[in-house]
This record gives structure tokens, sequence and C-alpha cells, in this order.
């Protein structure tokens, strides 16, 4: 069983529809969760970071996440083209640098 | 604010040849430095990661090498690409004061041996 389990699409949603991504984890040890946006032929940028269970927004953006089901998401509301990207969602251990990596989930906004 | 460049962002190189990619980090002092390759369909994929000058861990044995000269440059290199060289490479930091820092990425770089 992989450490990190992420649908990689691709997703087609029209402009303004509600995106969700999910990643669903297998080790309970995980403890801080972030999600990345890719744009092509770009680096994985920071969009999300969190380390308890519920809810975390910033903007259009939500986090969600649930420890006891190993479970993490990633909400965008109002989704305009601009959002058309690949999303990565990460997952950290406390003293450990090393961060497990979904494979990514491309997003299509169609306007 | 914290940056962090990588150069090139694209590279052509035939087998057999060395590489050298350079990566550097501003605004911040003694960050962990990361290598992945990130292949299609196949994630991120840790290379080498260092926690301080001269200090490198190596994830997976293979042809490449990295060095940290300095706090905020990490290079990654090898003496004869092979074809399965071919990838994205990025660099990564985070702020090593912590191991529960998200890490930060540069924009990468393409590597193609033909």
């Amino acid at each position: 069983q992989k450490e990190v389990e992420q649908d990689p699409g691709p997703l087609s949603v029209p402009e303004g529809a509600i995106v969700s991504l999910n990643c669903t984890y297998s080790n309970s040890a995980f403890q801080y969760f972030m999600w990345y946006r890719q744009y092509s032929r770009k680096g994985p940028e920071l969009l999300m970071y969190t380390y308890s269970s519920g809810n975390k927004e910033d903007g259009r953006f939500t986090a969600q996440v649930d420890k006891s089901s190993k479970y993490i998401s990633l909400f965008i509301r109002d989704s305009q083209p601009s959002d058309s990207a690949t999303y990565l969602c990460a997952l950290g251990f406390y003293g450990n640098n090393r961060l497990a990596f979904g494979k990514g989930n491309q997003v299509v906004v169609i306007p | 604010s914290q940056t962090i460049h990588q150069w090139p962002a694209t590279l052509v190189q035939p087998v057999g040849s060395p590489l050298s990619l350079e990566c550097t980090v501003e605004g911040t002092s003694n960050p962990n430095l990361y290598w992945y390759r990130q292949a299609a369909g196949r994630g991120l994929q840790l290379l080498f990661y260092s926690v301080g000058i001269g200090q490198i861990s190596s994830e997976v044995p293979q042809n490449l090498s990295a060095s940290r000269p300095q706090d905020r440059q990490f290079i990654l290199s090898s003496k004869k690409l092979l074809l399965s060289d071919s990838g994205f490479y990025l660099c990564a930091w985070d702020t090593g004061t912590g191991s529960n820092q998200p890490q930060h990425f540069g924009d990468g770089t393409r590597l193609s041996i033909l």
C-alpha cells in the first residue's frame, strides 16, 4: 500500500464550480499536511499548510483534514480558469525532514 | 522575503556528458535544502537533502551526487549522464528550525538527455 494515494484525474469543471480534491494516507503518524499548486513547467507553490483536524480557510481555498479517517481534502470555491493546474498533497512527520507527496491531480477549469 | 533560484531553466545534454545544476536561497540562514526529481505520473522523488554545509544525505543510489559548498547553495552533479537521468529537477528549502515546516520550491530545471 502506498503512503499517499491521490487520484491523478484530470478533473474538468466549468468556471464557477467547486473543485474537490482528495488524498488518503495509510500511516497515522503523519502530523502535518500541505497542498501545493503547480502550473505547467513551474515548481510547486505552497497553497495551504495545516497540522490539525478540521477545516482551514484561505480566500477561495479550504483545506480539510480528517486524521481518524486518514483523509485530506482541498476545496476551491468559485473556480477560475487561472486555477487550472496540478494540485499535490504532501504529508510530514514531526522529527523527520522527508515529505510524502501524492502524485498530483490535474484540474482544468473551463471558461 | 525568502526566494529560491534555480538555473538553468532548461538543459539539453548528450549521454555521457557531465552535469551541474545550481540552486541558491536568499533571505534565510541555515535552511534545509532538497533536490527532487519529478517524472510524469510518478510524483516527486527525493534525491538528496542537506541540513548544513557539507552535510548530504542520499535517498536514492544512482548516477547523481549533491554538494553544499555554502550555507544557501546546493548543487546537483553527475560525471556521466544516462538517458534515464532525463526529468524535471526541483530544488526546495525549509527553515530548518523544526521538521514541521513546509518546503518551498524553485521553478525547476527541465533536463533532456539525447
